[in-house]
C-alpha cells in the first residue's frame, strides 16, 4: 500500500540547474499538492492541481512549475534553482476537497539542497 | 494574510505526563482546523474540528475548538515515547477548498 510516493528523497543541485520532482499517488485521489517545509515556517503551499488538467498557485509559487500529468503523477519543476529552495518537499494528495471532510495524505518528502 | 500561531515551539516531557499544544490562528472566514502528527517524515492526519465546544478524542489524544477566542487545544494524556513527533496545527479559510495554511509546529520530546 504505497499512497503517495516521491522521487528522489535527496537531492543535491548547483545554483541555476533545473530538476523535476516526482509525485504519484495509488489511491485514486482528485487533488494533489506540493508544499515546502522549511525551520520554524511550518508547511507552505507552492501549487496544488484541485483535478486532473487544473493546476493553481498557492502561497509561494514563484520559482516553481507543476505538471499533473494524469490523475495519478502531479510533478513539481525547478526550472534554475537558488539556494533559497533548499527545502524538504512534500507532495499530498486528497480524495476531493479538504472541505468535505477529507483530509490530505502526504508523501515521505524530498530533501533538496541547493548550493 | 492568514495567520496559524502554535505554542509551545517546544517541550519536553517525561513518560505518564500530560502535554497540551496550543494553536491560535487569524483567518478570514474560518472554516476548519485540522491537526497533524509527523514523526521525522510525512505527517500524518490527526483531527479535522469545525464546530466550537465539539471534543475529538482518539485514544489518548484528545483535542477541541473554541471559534469565539481562535484557538484550538490539542492534549496527550499518559505520554509515551512513541508521542515524540512535531505536531502541526492547520486552518482552512471559507474561501479555498484547498488552501490549508500551517503552523510551524510544536516539537514534543517524552524522555522515558
Amino acid at each position: 500500500n504505497a499512497g503517495v510516493t516521491q522521487t528522489p528523497k535527496f537531492q543535491v543541485l548547483k545554483t541555476g540547474q533545473s530538476m523535476t520532482l516526482q509525485c504519484a499517488q495509488d489511491m485514486n485521489h482528485n487533488s494533489m499538492y506540493w508544499y515546502r517545509q522549511d525551520p520554524g515556517m511550518g508547511l507552505r503551499l507552492i501549487y496544488y492541481s484541485a483535478s486532473e488538467g487544473t493546476t493553481d498557485k498557492g502561497e509561494v509559487p514563484n520559482g516553481y512549475n507543476v505538471s499533473r500529468l494524469n490523475k495519478r503523477e502531479f510533478s513539481l519543476r525547478l526550472e534554475s534553482a537558488a539556494p533559497s529552495q533548499t527545502s524538504v518537499y512534500f507532495c499530498a494528495s486528497s480524495e476531493v476537497a479538504v472541505t468535505s471532510g477529507n483530509t490530505i495524505y502526504f508523501g515521505e518528502g524530498s530533501w533538496l539542497t541547493v548550493v | 494574510e492568514d495567520k496559524v500561531v502554535q505554542s509551545p515551539l517546544s517541550l519536553v516531557v517525561h513518560e505518564g505526563d500530560t502535554v497540551t499544544l496550543n494553536c491560535s490562528y487569524e483567518v478570514t472566514n474560518f472554516r476548519s482546523l485540522l491537526w497533524y502528527k509527523q514523526e521525522k517524515k510525512a505527517p500524518t492526519f490527526l483531527f479535522m474540528l469545525t464546530s466550537s465546544g465539539i471534543e475529538k478524542k482518539s485514544g489518548r489524544l484528545s483535542s477541541i475548538l473554541d471559534k469565539k477566542e481562535l484557538f484550538s487545544i490539542l492534549n496527550i494524556t499518559a505520554t509515551q515515547t512513541g508521542d515524540s513527533a512535531v505536531y502541526l496545527c492547520a486552518v482552512l479559510p471559507v474561501e479555498s477548498d484547498y488552501k490549508l495554511s500551517f503552523g510551524a509546529g510544536t516539537t514534543v520530546t517524552v524522555r522515558a
